[in-house]
């Protein structure tokens, strides 16, 4: 199975800071890596699909970039609505696999 | 817009087989999408449980695979999932959710999720 390790597994922002958080692949799974929110009680939301791909309807202050086997998603100006936890997910091989999570949380 | 809903028991006795369903409405079951199965126990993340395409072909996660069965009803829009053997440790909330195929520029992406149904193991 391929891991994907997420980090950091927590952190603490204010309003309008920018964001990074980071997922690294166990192998290679080119841009087969997409990025979801879920907030609690909530099902997960798609964010970013295929590395870098925004989804309709998804603010443009969420961007994906991969750099190899690492990817990155960032969050330029945080907003209140965006405290929340947020999942990579690889969907280069089967099983399919998640990160394990970095929940963003007010300082 | 596509909704999905899982509907089923909340409470399976240990040993005994989790059944739930998921209704697909806004769309057709049948289009070129796969459909999907993700869980999540309480306060932990997310676990990939399988997949369905509309012909019937499945792919499971390794570590269930013995124990699920996907299935796909096109008559009623709805596709299933069945557990058995469950424990403890099934307790989750269990999610269906659209799959875009590996094969688009969506690559497998999950871009419409039902609410959730927690299915809670015990007796």
């Amino acid at each position: 199975d391929i891991q994907m390790t997420q980090s950091p597994s927590s952190l603490s922002a204010s309003v309008g800071d920018t964001v990074t958080i980071t997922c690294r692949a166990s192998q290679r799974i080119n841009t087969y890596l997409n990025w979801y929110q879920q907030k609690p009680g909530k099902a997960p939301r798609l964010l970013i699909y295929a590395a870098s791909s925004l989804q309709s309807g998804v603010p443009s202050r969420f961007s994906g970039s991969r750099s190899g086997t690492d990817f990155t998603l960032t969050i330029s100006s945080l907003q209140p609505e965006d405290f929340a936890t947020y999942y990579c997910h690889q969907t280069y091989s089967s099983p399919r696999t998640f990160g394990q999570g970095t929940k963003v949380d007010i300082k | 817009q596509v909704q999905l809903q899982e509907s089923g028991p909340g409470l399976v006795k240990p040993s005994g087989t989790l059944s739930l369903a998921c209704g697909v409405s806004g769309g057709s079951i049948s289009s070129n999408y796969w459909w999907s199965w993700v869980r999540q126990p309480p306060g932990k993340g997310l676990e990939w449980i399988g997949e369905i395409y509309h012909s019937g072909t499945t792919n499971y996660n390794p570590s269930l695979k013995s124990r699920v069965t996907i299935s796909i009803d096109n008559s009623r829009n709805q596709f299933s999932l069945n557990l058995g053997s469950v424990i403890a440790a099934d307790t989750a909330v269990y999610y269906c959710a659209r799959n875009w195929g590996v094969d688009t520029v969506m690559v497998g992406s999950l871009d419409y999720w039902g609410q959730g149904a927690l299915v809670t193991v015990s007796s």
